[in-house]
């Protein structure tokens, strides 16, 4: 049964700093990996997919890598800003079904 | 931004009662979902839809129903509700697995 887990549960930075996000998994075999953003009490938006296929995507100041076989991923964010805020959440796609992890709160201060 | 829809975004009801609540895309996705997310909880899948007439229970049991008669139309049904239910319901739509799942704004229900 495919487990996803993120690291770390929280983080609380001061606003310019670079940032990195892991989520790990534990069923390899994979069809994509997404990055989605929550802010409270809201829906989800994704970030970022990245296929099986692929090592990784970029989006403005967002990087994800995937490593599959190592059962990796990082979202990488650049020049943290206050209203990066949110929580990430890491999911991998197994048979069209989203596997979610429980999520980085991320919070930027000023 | 995503067309995909919820209703309503906020519901407060007692013991018993029957809902539903309604999810809504216009992009013609043929694939919706929908979670149950406990606060600070992960995403569970309780009920998927891969076109007209085709529904599936999800990885998390759930004493809810739903049907899919239209494509753009996903709704879920509580038949009685108990507390046990108070959770937030998020809908998604997607094309595939060539693309991203969109997520509607969520329901978040409470049930006394």
């Amino acid at each position: 049964k495919q487990e996803v887990t993120q690291i770390p549960a929280a983080l609380s930075v001061p606003e310019g700093e670079n940032l990195v996000l892991n989520c790990s998994f534990t069923d390899s075999a994979i069809y994509n990996l997404q990055w989605f953003r929550q802010d409270p009490g809201k829906g989800l938006t994704s970030l970022l997919l990245i296929q099986s296929s692929q090592r990784e995507q970029t989006s403005g100041r967002l990087n994800a890598s995937l490593d599959k076989s190592s059962g990796r991923s990082t979202l990488y964010i650049a020049a943290s800003q206050p209203g990066d805020s949110a929580t990430y959440l890491c999911a991998v796609d197994n048979t069209d079904k989203l596997i979610f992890g429980t999520g980085t709160r991320l919070q930027v201060f000023p | 931004e995503a067309d995909i829809y919820q209703t309503p975004r906020y519901l407060v009801i007692g013991t018993g009662k029957k809902i539903t609540l309604e999810c809504s895309q216009t992009m013609g996705h043929d694939k919706m979902y929908w979670y149950q997310q406990d606060p600070g909880m992960e995403l569970h899948l309780i009920h998927y839809s891969y076109g007209v007439n085709s529904t599936e229970k999800g990885d998390l049991s759930s004493e809810s129903t739903v049907s899919r008669i239209r494509t753009e139309h996903f709704p879920l049904t509580l038949e009685s509700a108990r507390p046990s239910h108070t959770s937030q319901y998020l809908c998604a739509s997607s094309v595939g697995q060539v693309d991203t799942q969109y997520f509607g704004p969520g329901t978040r229900l409470t049930v006394l």
